[in-house]
């Protein structure tokens, strides 16, 4: 079945303590990204990724890290989380940019909470 | 700058009936526009994808527009069901990047 998986599914933590949330999919799509969603602001784009080893700030990347050494995997660090990053967390993909009119997937989500 | 603008906010339907959501996109240049459903507490799933050149597309009973002169788009829903409870969310893609704008959404319910 093709996906895209996020572990773990809910986080809570404690500030400064860092925490990597995992991303794979088994579309091998070239194209991924990484959102938030907060109530009222609807997603924004932290980062993404349009290959291997080529990644790129989104909206809101202050605080966030990204990897991507495998088509697959796109992981999603924070490295010294604050409370203001508590959040929904999803992951997507998909073969191509989103102007390139491709369908994109995303994950369940993860709900990080930060105190 | 960029804009998505989703109206109503909210909405709260009887099955069986039909409603109509609205986007206005100040994102530029246009690329292409998209509906999801988003149910709760789970990841958004696309329902269209419409290019400037497409000015109507259809899923099943959903039925998205475009006009893309007055940077509008709606999206119909036919012979509503329990099912269709879920925020829509309108999302812009500008042209010459990765730039997806989304807008905030409606949240709609169907209720018997």
């Amino acid at each position: 079945e093709a996906q895209v998986t996020q572990n773990p599914r809910y986080l809570i933590t404690v500030t400064g303590k860092k925490l990597t949330v995992t991303c794979s999919q088994n579309m091998n799509h070239e194209y991924m990204s990484w959102y938030r969603q907060d109530p009222g602001l609807g997603l924004r784009q932290i980062y993404y990724s349009m290959n291997v080893e080529v990644t790129d700030k989104g909206d809101v990347p202050e605080g966030y890290k990204v990897s991507r050494k495998e088509k697959r995997n796109f992981p999603l660090i924070l490295e010294s989380p604050s409370p203001n990053q508590t959040s929904l967390y999803f992951c997507a993909s998909s073969l191509g940019r989103g102007t390139d009119s491709y369908e994109q997937y995303f994950g369940p989500g993860t709900r990080l909470t930060v105190t | 700058k960029n804009q998505v603008e989703q109206s109503p906010q909210s909405l709260i339907i009887l099955e069986g009936k039909n409603c109509t959501l609205q986007c206005n996109y100040t994102v530029s240049p246009f690329s292409n526009l998209r509906w999801y459903k988003q149910d709760t507490g789970r990841g958004p799933v696309s329902l269209t994808i419409m290019t400037f050149s497409e000015n109507t597309k259809s899923n099943g009973r959903y039925t998205a527009t475009l006009d893309a002169d007055t940077k509008q788009s709606s999206l119909h829903i036919t012979a509503s069901q329990l099912s269709d409870s879920a925020s829509y969310i309108c999302v812009v893609s500008a042209g010459g990047g990765n730039k997806l704008t989304f807008g905030t959404g409606t949240q709609l319910k169907v209720e018997l």
